[in-house]
C-alpha cells in the first residue's frame, strides 16, 4: 500500500543554519504530495504542496521539489529561526483520493 | 465558525466506558474527515464524510468506533468500551471541495486517555 517514510529526528540546529529533513514515498502512480506544520499546542497545518512531478511547493521561506525518479520530496529551508521549532509532517493524498497519509514526523527544534 | 472546533480538548475516560467526540467544521465544508494520532506518531485515518454520507471508513480499526454526520455538518466520533491502545488524539479535519487537491483544515484535536 501507499506509505510515506520520512528521516527520524529530532533535528536540533542553531538560529540561521541550513534545514533538510528528507521523505520518501511509496505509491502508485504520482499523487499530490504535501508538508504539514503541528506547532506547539495548535493542529496541523499545510505547508506546502505539490500536484505533480517537478512542481515545486514553496511558503514561508520553504521549499520541496516532487522527484518521481527517486520518489522523494525532501523539505528545505536556507536559514530557520527559533519560530520554526514544530513537528513536520510529510504526506501523499491516497489512491482513493478520500485520505492522506502521513510519514511518522519529524521535530525540529532551533535554539537561538 | 472561522474554524474547525472539536470538543472536548481532553477527555480522561476509564476502560470500558464510551466516548463521544464531537467535531464542527468550519460552516459549508462539504468534505469531513476523522484521523487518529498516537503519541510519536502521524496522523492514521479513520473515516471520511462528504456532506451527510459516509464514503470512507476504511480506517476504523474496530466496530467499536463509529462515526456519524446526520445533517451534513456536526460530525460525532464515538467509541464503544474503550481500551487502552484508544488512548491517542483524535483530529477532524474538513475541506471545502470534494476533490483532493482542496486544503483541510484541521481541528486541534481531542486528546483522549483512557486509564
Amino acid at each position: 500500500g501507499d506509505s510515506v517514510t520520512q528521516m527520524e529526528g529530532p533535528v536540533t540546529l542553531s538560529e540561521e543554519a541550513f534545514l533538510t529533513i528528507n521523505c520518501t514515498y511509496t505509491a502508485t502512480g504520482y499523487p499530490s504530495l504535501f508538508w504539514y506544520v503541528q506547532y506547539p499546542g495548535e493542529g496541523l497545518q499545510l505547508l506546502l504542496k505539490a500536484t505533480k512531478a517537478d512542481d515545486k511547493g514553496s511558503n514561508k521561506g520553504f521549499e520541496a521539489t516532487y522527484r518521481k525518479e527517486t520518489t522523494s520530496f525532501h523539505l528545505e529551508k536556507g536559514s530557520v529561526q527559533v519560530s520554526d521549532s514544530a513537528v513536520y509532517f510529510c504526506a501523499l493524498i491516497n489512491q482513493a483520493g478520500t485520505a492522506l497519509i502521513f510519514g511518522k514526523g519529524t521535530t525540529l527544534s532551533v535554539s537561538s | 465558525g472561522a474554524g474547525v472546533s472539536q470538543s472536548p480538548r481532553y477527555k480522561v475516560a476509564k476502560r470500558g466506558q464510551d466516548v463521544a467526540l464531537r467535531c464542527d467544521p468550519i460552516s459549508g465544508h462539504v468534505s469531513l474527515f476523522w484521523y487518529q494520532q498516537a503519541l510519536g506518531q502521524g496522523p492514521e485515518f479513520l473515516t471520511y464524510f462528504q456532506n451527510e454520507a459516509q464514503l470512507d471508513k476504511s480506517g476504523l480499526p474496530s466496530d467499536r468506533f463509529f462515526a456519524e454526520r446526520p445533517e451534513g455538518s456536526v460530525s460525532t466520533l464515538k467509541i464503544q468500551r474503550t481500551q487502552q491502545e484508544d488512548s491517542a488524539v483524535y483530529l477532524c479535519a474538513s475541506s471545502s471541495g470534494t476533490a483532493f487537491n482542496y486544503g483541510y483544515t484541521f481541528g486541534s484535536g481531542t486528546r483522549l486517555t483512557v486509564v
